[in-house]
């Protein structure tokens, strides 16, 4: 049972980073791709970035070019966004999603990380 | 300002067939056959409905089906049901080797 459990919600303040967590358990970590989507309350989705973890290979929406990293630990099944210089704009709802390889959509997902960021 | 364009809401009676527009261009849908849809209530994390354009994963209802028409995707819904009410998200791989979002469909069972 392939499952996506990410970190608990933060509150940072403006100017400062946050680094969320997605343990992923069942399936074969290396197999997939992650990617990172955001919802602002009351919003649609966003994607932000993905990673290969198998090549370490990342890739980002323009939008947050700069300011997003995305990063993974083989060893212990991991995936990480880590995004700085946060302004209220960043408050939303982060989720962890996998992707299928050699296809574009996401199976499972995590249960999501509210990250507040007060103005 | 989302990458593909859905209607803000559809609505429909219990029983009745409704179908989510999603457009985009010939750099994302039109140019792809990875388009996906997903179902999202309140407070919950997005779940997977259609993939690759038409593709039903196991365990997701044969009420709910996908298409492709130029740089427009569509997904329907037959026998709409109160349980159907919630937000609908289409999604696309673009040629810039990223993934787009519509803006978000909400459903309304009447």
């Amino acid at each position: 049972q392939v499952q996506l459990v990410q970190s608990g919600a933060e509150v940072k303040q403006p100017g400062s980073s946050v680094k969320v967590s997605c343990k992923v358990s069942g399936g074969t970590f290396s197999s997939y791709t992650f990617s990172w989507v955001r919802q602002a309350p009351g919003q649609g989705l966003e994607w932000m970035a993905r990673i290969i973890p198998i090549l370490d290979m990342s890739k980002y929406a323009q939008k947050f070019r700069g300011r997003v990293t995305v990063t993974a630990d083989k060893s212990t099944t991991t995936a990480y966004l880590e995004l700085s210089s946060l302004t209220s704009e960043d408050t939303a709802v982060y989720y962890c999603a996998r992707k299928v390889s050699g296809s574009y959509y996401f199976d499972y997902w995590g249960q999501g990380t509210l990250v507040t960021v007060p103005s | 300002q989302s990458a593909l364009t859905q209607p803000a809401s559809v609505s429909g009676s219990p029983g009745q067939s409704i179908t989510i527009s999603c457009t985009g261009t010939s750099s994302d849908i039109g140019g792809y056959d990875y388009v996906s849809w997903y179902q999202q209530y309140p407070g919950k994390a997005p779940k997977l409905m259609i993939s690759e354009v038409s593709n039903r994963p196991s365990g997701v209802s044969n009420r709910f089906s996908g298409s492709k028409s130029g740089n427009t995707a569509s997904l329907t819904i037959s026998g709409l049901q109160a349980e159907d009410e919630a937000d609908y998200y289409c999604c696309s791989y673009t040629s810039s080797g990223t993934v787009g979002f519509g803006g978000g469909t909400k459903v309304t069972v009447l």
